[in-house]
């Protein structure tokens, strides 16, 4: 158990219909990533939070936004979902600078 | 653009040795991570370089040379729970995201 919790574990849903996936960091944990892994991309980097600002922005479309909460928790959400977000996302946090710890992923499924 | 490179599948047999390359170029460097990945679950870590030899812990050991752009991963005495993804991530500067290769698919059989 890497101490990172993500919700829900698994979700599917429509095309054009919106999302939120949530994430609870490791205690301590300031910085938050988010990424996204398909089968034909690997993991891909999407947002970075540091308390609560953003710091740092990868492959994210414009349909997608986060935001980190000031109890460090964070939240993606993805909008007009495409069958191509059909993905697993994962939550990850860190102390700034060292190792990522990785929650358990949600699975997205669009239909 | 950030580019790095790793086998897509490798196999080997419980008790073998396997090396793992990646080969990395991307515009800035501050050290070199390894995950494992089994499929559906969470990557969890496995080593860390950031100065250039050799990393032993247990039966896994990582090398980075940073001058040519390439780290190893050594798993040695396979076992079959090491059936899994092995991720090489590198950090580009300090206290930024991990940018992952796509991984290596590593089949231990018996």
């Amino acid at each position: 158990d890497s101490g990172v919790t993500q919700t829900p574990k698994h979700l599917i849903t429509a095309t054009g219909q919106r999302v939120t996936l949530r994430c609870s960091p490791r205690s301590g944990d300031l910085s938050v990533y988010w990424y996204q892994q398909s089968l034909d991309q690997g993991l891909q980097f999407l947002i970075q939070y540091y308390n609560g600002e953003e710091r740092a922005k990868g492959n994210i479309l414009e349909r997608f936004s986060a935001q980190q909460f000031p109890d460090l928790h964070s939240e993606l959400n993805l909008s007009s979902l495409e069958l191509g977000d059909s993905a697993l996302y994962f939550c990850a946090s860190s102390v700034l600078g060292g190792e990522l710890f990785f929650g358990e992923g949600s699975r997205l499924t669009v239909l | 653009g950030q580019n790095i490179d790793q086998p897509t599948e490798m196999t080997a047999t419980e008790g073998a040795i396997v090396q793992i390359n990646c080969t990395y170029q991307t515009s800035g460097f501050n050290g070199l991570f390894w995950y494992q990945q089994h499929a559906g679950e969470a990557p969890t870590f496995l080593s860390y370089n950031v100065l250039d030899g050799l990393e032993e812990k247990g039966r896994f050991s990582s090398f980075l040379s940073r001058s040519k752009g390439y780290s190893y991963l050594l798993l040695k005495e396979l076992q079959m729970k090491d059936s899994a993804s092995y991720l090489c991530a590198v950090k580009m500067e300090a206290g930024t995201a991990l940018i992952f290769g796509k991984g290596t698919t590593l089949s231990v059989s018996s």
